[in-house]
């Protein structure tokens, strides 16, 4: 079945720390790829996406992202965390390229927590 | 350039109300879609509508409605509350298919139903 993973439920890092969070997809092409940022009692916000290319994707706010098709993942990556980093992350799939009228399919999400 | 507005951004009903949600999107977008927002469910895609017309939906229960306005405003409506409703519902607005799926969200109504 076509879904998107998020491995890891809850993260906890100290800041300053190196920060990879997974994401595997299971679809027939790579779809479109996306991951959004949510701070408690906010919306969404996109960090980065990937449409092909570059299989190193750089973000907003210092992340980026690796696009590995052998393994069909599309890990998020921040080289120093900082406490304001603290929130869930979420991968999102668009497997009709843009053609998908709204419709994103997202990962269960992975909660970051910052160690001071 | 502002932002996704969702309104209102808390609310509490009963069962068996309704409720109508109101989104704004980025001004010249004119593609808006809802999602729910649920700690067991995560994010649902609701529906999607471009032109005042719906173009897309998930698999909700025809409870859930929506609408869009000549302006793009866009408001969703659930009728015969469940207790289950209780979310966070998400508005989000794009240019349109060829923009690259990029989609931009609001802050959400997050509605309780007791």
């Amino acid at each position: 079945a076509q879904s998107v993973t998020q491995p890891d439920i809850h993260i906890t890092v100290s800041e300053g720390a190196s920060l990879e969070l997974r994401c595997n997809y299971s679809y027939g092409a790579t779809p479109y790829l996306f991951w959004y940022v949510q701070s408690p009692g906010q919306g969404l916000q996109l960090l980065l996406k990937y449409f092909s290319g570059d299989t190193l994707v750089q973000g907003i706010k210092g992340f980026e992202a690796e696009f590995k098709r052998s393994q069909s993942s599309f890990n998020l990556r921040k080289p120093s965390v900082h406490w304001s980093d603290a929130a869930e992350y979420f991968c999102a799939v668009d497997p009709l390229y843009g053609t998908s009228y709204g419709k994103l399919t997202f990962g269960q999400g992975t909660i970051l927590t910052v160690h001071p | 350039k502002a932002g996704v507005t969702q309104t209102p951004r808390y609310l509490i009903k009963t069962r068996g109300q309704q409720v109508t949600l109101s989104c704004s999107p980025i001004s010249g977008h004119r593609s808006v879609s809802w999602y729910q927002q649920t700690p067991g469910q995560g994010l649902q895609f609701l529906f999607e509508y471009f032109s005042e017309t719906q173009r897309n939906k998930g698999n909700f229960p025809g409870r859930f409605s929506g609408r869009q306005f000549s302006n793009s405003r866009s408001e969703m409506n659930v009728s015969t509350l469940e207790l289950g409703d209780s979310a966070l519902y998400l508005c989000a607005s794009s240019l349109d298919v060829g923009s690259g799926g990029e989609l931009f969200f609001g802050e959400g109504s997050r509605l309780t139903v007791l």
